[in-house]
Parts: C-alpha cells; sequence; structure tokens
C-alpha cells in the first residue's frame, strides 16, 4: 500500500471546519484513500473512502485532488466529540483484502 | 445489530505464559482481521482470515497465531509472551473481503 503523510497534530474551534490533510503522492490507480479516527480508547471508526471523486456522507467530506496525491477530510461543524486520532490510509483491493496500513495519524483537538 | 465483541477486555498475564483471545464479528460478516496497537509501533496488521482461511499475514513472529471457525468467531493465541507484547489487540470484522471494516473495543493486554 503507498504510504501516507499527515500532520502529527491540529487543533479546531468547536462549531468551525476541521480540515485534515493528507499527503499520499506514491498512490496508484487502484488504491483507495480511507479515513478512520479513533477515540481515546476505543477501536478506530470508519469515516469515509474514495477513489478519485470527492464524497459526502453524513460524518464528513473527502475531497481528492485531480491528481490524486493528497486529499483532505473535512468535518464540517467540529464538536468537541470529534477530538480523535484520524487516520490517513491508502488501500488496494484484491488479495491485500483487509491488510490496512495505518501511519501515525493526526491527532484532532477540538476546543470549545 | 450487536457490533463487533471481544473479550476479554482486559487481561494481565506474566512472562512465559500465554494467552487466547477471543472476537466474535458482526453477525453476517465473515471476514475478520486482527491488529496489534502499542504506543511505539502504533497499529499493526496481524492477521486476517476469511471462511475460516488465513487470507493474509502481517510481520509478527510465530508465537502469534489464529483461527476462524465456522461460525466465522475468531481467536487468536499468543504463546511464551514477552513484556513487549504488552498491547491493545483490536479485531474487525468486515461482510467482505476489502469492505468496511468494524472495530471492536479491544482486548487490553499487559505482561509482567
Amino acid at each position: 500500500d503507498a504510504k501516507t503523510t499527515q500532520p502529527t497534530s491540529m487543533d479546531c474551534a468547536e462549531g468551525r471546519a476541521a480540515n485534515l490533510p493528507c499527503n499520499h503522492s506514491t498512490i496508484s490507480g487502484n488504491e483507495y484513500v480511507y479515513w478512520y479516527r479513533q477515540i481515546h480508547s476505543q477501536g478506530p471508526q470508519y469515516i469515509i473512502h474514495g477513489l478519485k471523486n470527492n464524497e459526502t456522507n453524513e460524518m464528513a467530506s473527502l475531497i481528492i485532488t485531480e491528481d490524486r496525491k493528497s486529499s483532505t477530510l473535512i468535518l464540517p461543524h467540529a464538536t468537541l466529540r470529534d477530538t480523535a486520532v484520524y487516520y490517513c490510509i491508502v488501500r488496494v483491493g484484491g488479495s491485500a483484502g483487509n491488510m490496512l496500513t495505518f501511519g501515525g495519524g493526526t491527532r484532532l483537538m477540538v476546543k470549545p | 445489530k450487536a457490533g463487533v465483541t471481544q473479550t476479554p477486555r482486559y487481561l494481565i498475564k506474566t512472562r512465559g505464559q500465554q494467552v487466547t483471545l477471543s472476537c466474535s464479528p458482526i453477525s453476517g460478516h465473515r471476514s475478520v482481521s486482527w491488529y496489534q496497537q502499542t504506543p511505539g509501533q502504533g497499529l499493526q496488521f496481524l492477521f486476517e482470515y476469511f471462511s475460516e482461511t488465513q487470507r493474509n499475514k502481517g510481520n509478527f513472529p510465530g508465537r502469534f497465531s489464529g483461527r476462524q471457525f465456522s461460525n466465522s468467531r475468531s481467536e487468536m493465541n499468543v504463546s511464551t509472551l514477552e513484556l513487549g507484547d504488552s498491547a491493545l489487540y483490536l479485531c474487525a470484522s468486515s461482510l467482505v473481503v476489502r469492505g468496511e471494516l468494524f472495530f471492536g473495543e479491544g482486548s487490553r493486554l499487559t505482561v509482567l
């Protein structure tokens, strides 16, 4: 799987949008971008994924650049409960199955 | 529906002992993956099972083993425990291989 680079930590004011960047400059054409988050002492939680088009669900939006070398996860109105470590993962299909490679992630702190 | 259930949630062992951890996936999910999380190494893939067959294995010594039963429940075993095996062990299930992963709360193992 391609390697990802994320900032170690970020702060965001409650109610504002949180924009979490991820660099995946070596991504291949068949690799998806996945985002998970882990709230303290809990298992990671799936947020969203995409291949090349922007995606939106009830939790977040995912913006992928046209060259697919980077992406941004957007939490439109961050709350204190969004404080967590956010992981950006690129993932191939096929035989790699569910073997995910987690990096260090971004520790997002939402402040009142 | 019920989420991924891991037992036990907490356990303490001493060096040289062995441990077995259990994971019950979400009903209908046939793929189960295991991950180890430590402060130093982060989240690392251990192995993945689908329909009772190991599909992928991470870079861990042979002391780490697992299996999956016909009802998709899975167990992992660590023999001859070392201090460095102290970690949060996370199980994740998905409906199909390369599907969205749902993680359990984890089993926190402390080796003394």
